[in-house]
């Protein structure tokens, strides 16, 4: 059984540009959900893949966006980086979203200058 | 939404000892997760654990959803059981709320 793999797993933009983070879910896991941890807080939802549809999104702007594959991969892009942007990027795989165990990837670490 | 509290905030411990950290939450819920985060921070799951209690070793939980608390034991700590340990809980069915974390120190 594969587990949940992010790329890169470091990365550092400056403000303005866009960028693209990579999840690959858990073999057979259909759901994908990406988290945003700022510096000495919890993880905070930005949104769910389910199947190829977005299915729950929370509190960010629509420069954060994403999509996820047939294969179930996914991808987080984040138009006009902010300074606040700067943060590690988690995804997480499950077989019913929220009400399931949730299995995280390493992280990516971005940084925006 | 669904607010998620935890206790301490920090926590300071000898190698060897016990120690319990705790989860409040605001709403009733049908999942609740423990997680470590390690130093590199990855998120591990310790427990899925919505009512009940469980044992993983030297760790166990207890939920008691009407009353909407949850409880990890750590005993006999170890210094790779330093981290920072989260709870989590859904909201809207794929929204997991953290809460803001407990970090553990453990000292040899």
């Amino acid at each position: 059984e594969t587990g949940v793999t992010q790329s890169p797993t470091h990365l550092i933009k400056t403000r303005g540009q866009q960028v693209t983070l990579r999840c690959s879910s858990q073999s057979g896991h259909n759901t994908v959900s990406w988290y945003q941890q700022a510096l000495g807080q919890g993880p905070q939802f930005i949104f769910q893949y389910y199947r190829e549809e977005e299915n729950g999104r929370g509190n960010f702007p629509p420069r954060f966006s994403g999509l996820q594959f047939p294969n179930y991969s996914s991808e987080l892009n984040v138009n006009a980086l902010e300074l606040d942007d700067s943060a590690l990027y988690l995804c997480a795989s499950s077989l019913f979203g929220g009400a399931d165990t949730q299995y995280f990837g390493p992280g990516t670490r971005l940084t925006v200058l | 939404g669904i607010q998620v509290e935890q206790s301490p905030p920090d926590l300071i411990l000898q190698e060897g000892a016990n120690s319990t950290l705790r989860c409040n939450f605001s709403d009733s819920v049908n999942n609740l997760q423990w997680f470590h985060q390690n130093p590199w921070g990855q998120l591990i799951n310790l427990f899925y654990i919505p009512s009940g209690t469980k044992q993983n070793g030297r760790l166990s939980a207890t939920t008691v959803a009407t009353e909407r608390y949850s409880l990890l034991y750590i005993s006999s700590s170890q210094t790779t059981d330093s981290g920072v340990y989260f709870c989590a809980a859904p909201f809207n069915n794929n929204d997991m709320r953290f809460g803001a974390g407990t970090r553990l120190t453990v000292k040899p």
